[in-house]
């Protein structure tokens, strides 16, 4: 089974910090994504990288960036922290963009900035 | 401009009735659908989807959906729920003609079952 492993399932972190949240995959998929899901909202995409070294902006990037050196690695950066940003950040994979590929998700980070 | 909407926040069933939670989509080009169960305080598990073939399809845990093109709908069905198919449920589509291959998922159905 594919595994989509995010660093930690909780954070407390204080505003104005920069904050990192990792995420692995173990399957060799090309395509990695980051999401944020608020309550009514949905999932929000805010990057997502087709393959290594790539990223592409989703629909909310503001105040994040990425970073994929590896393949199987694909971290999320918070550049200095907002209570704004305080929210569940999920991570994705799929194996490559083209067809009806399925997503695979990580457990979930539920990041509260104080 | 593409859009999926779940209408109902939430669905409140009596364990052993059937279900259904509902989705209905908006794409230029051919649909590919998706249905995604998420656990409380878990990641989002893959469920079901469609990509061509048969309308009815078959997926995890005794949950299926139909793909109604003349109804652009793609709703979510179980003969028969269990209490712990109490979950939050997220429909989601890619558009055919969307070069980019992005999913757009709607908002989510909180799905509670009554014991």
């Amino acid at each position: 089974d594919v595994k989509v492993t995010q660093s930690s399932r909780y954070l407390v972190k204080r505003t104005g910090e920069k904050v990192f949240l990792e995420c692995v995959q173990d399957m060799d998929h090309e395509n990695m994504f980051w999401y944020r899901q608020d309550p009514g909202l949905g999932l929000r995409l805010i990057y997502f990288s087709y393959d290594v070294k790539m990223k592409e902006k989703g629909d909310i990037p503001e105040g994040y960036s990425v970073s994929r050196e590896k393949k199987e690695r694909f971290s999320l950066i918070l550049e200095s922290a907002s209570t704004n940003q305080t929210s569940m950040y999920l991570c994705a994979s799929r194996l490559y963009r083209e067809g009806g590929t399925e997503a695979f998700f990580g457990q979930g980070t539920r990041l509260t900035v104080v | 401009a593409q859009s999926v909407a779940q209408p109902e926040d939430q669905v409140n069933v009596a364990e052993g009735n059937p279900l259904t939670v509902k989705c209905t989509y908006s794409v230029s080009g051919n649909p590919y659908l998706f249905w995604y169960v998420q656990y409380p305080n878990r990641g989002l598990q893959f469920l079901l989807k469609y990509i061509t073939g048969d309308n009815l399809v078959k997926g995890s845990y005794g949950f299926e959906a139909e793909f109604n093109k003349s109804q652009t709908s793609f709703h979510l069905k179980k003969p028969s729920a269990l209490v712990s198919d109490s979950a939050l449920y997220f429909c989601a589509v890619r558009d055919g003609a969307d070069s980019n291959y992005q999913l757009i998922w709607g908002a989510g159905t909180k799905l509670i079952i009554k014991p």
